[in-house]
């Protein structure tokens, strides 16, 4: 069975650019949550949706970053315009839902973004 | 402060020894508690749940004190392969389910 899958595993972008990052969370997880580790810092919570919905979005750092998820499957996250500061690995990761808090949460390889 | 407080180490033992890291949490709403393991430039990824209880996977045992808001794992007869990043790693009790991290302490295993 395929796991979390992230794409692209590596971007480097011109500061002001826009980049979209994709997850493809494990088949029939309901749960899918965007973290992100900047330079020297812990990975930090960004979002999590159940299915299609934003379930919490309090760790979205500004109005530059975007999460949808289509149809409660794969997950876009589009920064734009890109900063300095934005660049780090963004990891996405997946769980079962249907209520069961403490399931396992599997992650992606990331994405590495660097702003140039 | 941050929520979850590690030592960074790293801590570097001979094969075959006993190592124990350790980590405080600042929230007492934190429902969950987790040690993930992440090798250089990979995703982390779930070594083991902590339990009140304590609980032990082979060689490696984690421990829970509410009271304290501590928690620990401690890995014998270490193994070249158990160099690695250890992320404590809590949960509060809300609806969101996020995962709130340490910076993790690292560890090296030499020969």
């Amino acid at each position: 069975e395929a796991g979390v899958t992230q794409f692209p595993s590596h971007s480097v972008i011109e500061k002001g650019q826009t980049v979209t990052l994709r997850c493809d969370p494990i088949s029939g997880h309901d749960n899918l949550y965007w973290y992100r580790r900047v330079m020297g810092k812990e990975i930090k919570f960004l979002l999590h949706f159940v299915k299609e919905s934003k379930q919490d979005e309090s760790g979205m750092p500004n109005n530059r970053f975007l999460a949808e998820r289509t149809g409660g499957t794969y997950s876009t996250l589009k920064v734009q315009p890109a900063e300095l500061e934005d660049s780090g690995v963004y990891f996405c990761a997946s769980s079962l839902g249907q209520g069961k808090m403490n399931t396992e949460a599997f992650f992606g390889q990331g994405t590495r973004l660097t702003v140039v | 402060r941050k929520e979850v407080e590690q030592d960074p180490g790293p801590f570097n033992v001979p094969e075959g020894a006993t190592v124990a890291f350790n980590c405080t949490y600042s929230n007492s709403a934190s429902q969950s508690f987790f040690w993930y393991r992440q090798d250089c430039r990979k995703e982390p990824k779930l070594l083991m749940s902590v339990y009140s209880s304590g609980n032990e996977d082979g060689r490696f045992t984690a421990q829970l004190n509410r009271a304290s808001q501590y928690i620990s794992l401690l890995i014998r007869d270490s193994k070249l392969s158990d160099s690695a990043t250890y992320l404590c790693v809590v949960n509060k009790r809300d609806s969101s389910y996020k995962l709130i991290f340490g910076s993790g302490t690292r560890l090296l295993v030499r020969p």
